[in-house]
């Protein structure tokens, strides 16, 4: 499976943007980048994927380098709620495998 | 709509007894998965089932943990006997297969203490 590498932690202010970096260098064609969160106490959920364009939904947009081998997850207010482990993963697109390979994410902190 | 409900929220057993876990999953969502997040780590897949097949049960400790879904609805997860490293929550989620996103939905967990 391709791997990704994400910092370990980091914090922002609230009501400032949050950009998440992750760094996929070794993704192939057909990997889709998806992010997930985990707040305390909670399973994860779903924030936002994309291939190759870069996405926005209404919790955050997601900006793919050119050659795919980073991607960045933007916050563009953060709120104490925001404050979540935040999961970058490769899933492979392929027919019959929606796996998906959880590292150790990022946590957000969120200073009021 | 409902989400993906599991119990019990909490266990806590001896070493060497047994346990099981209970997922409802969303209505309709033909893919279920179990997964085990041990404390500062990610969430490690343990078995999908896809209806009431398993799909890939490869990470799955067989000797001690079993799972079954019956009618391709509702899944249980069992350790027998269980051990100290056991401790973990187990974290149920469930996907259809409509669009391309196969967005999994995660239910709360059940959290296991193993003394």
């Amino acid at each position: 499976d391709a791997k990704t590498t994400q910092p370990n932690s980091m914090e922002s202010n609230e009501e400032e943007p949050v950009h998440l970096p992750c760094n996929h260098s070794t993704i192939s064609g057909t990997d889709y980048i998806h992010w997930y969160r985990q707040l305390p106490s909670q399973g994860p959920e779903y924030v936002i994927h994309g291939l190759t364009s870069n996405v926005n939904n209404r919790m955050a947009s997601l900006a793919i380098a050119e050659d795919r081998k980073s991607s960045t997850l933007i916050l563009h207010r953060a709120t104490l709620r925001d404050a979540a482990v935040y999961y970058c993963i490769l899933r492979y697109s392929g027919a019959g495998s929606y796996q998906l390979t959880f590292g150790k994410g990022t946590k957000l902190s969120v200073i009021p | 709509e409902a989400g993906v409900a599991q119990s019990p929220r909490y266990k806590i057993i001896e070493k060497r007894q047994s346990v099981a876990f209970w997922c409802n999953p969303i209505s309709g969502h033909a893919t279920l998965y179990w997964y085990q997040q041990i404390l500062g780590q990610g969430p490690k897949l343990l078995i999908q089932f896809q209806n009431n097949g398993v799909v890939d049960d490869s990470q799955l400790p067989k000797d001690r943990f079993s799972a079954e879904r019956l009618k391709g609805v509702d899944s249980t997860l069992k350790i027998q006997p269980a051990k100290l490293e056991d401790s973990a929550v187990y974290l149920c989620a469930s996907s259809s297969l409509r669009g391309d996103s196969y967005e999994q939905y995660f239910g709360p967990g059940t959290r296991l203490t193993v003394t």
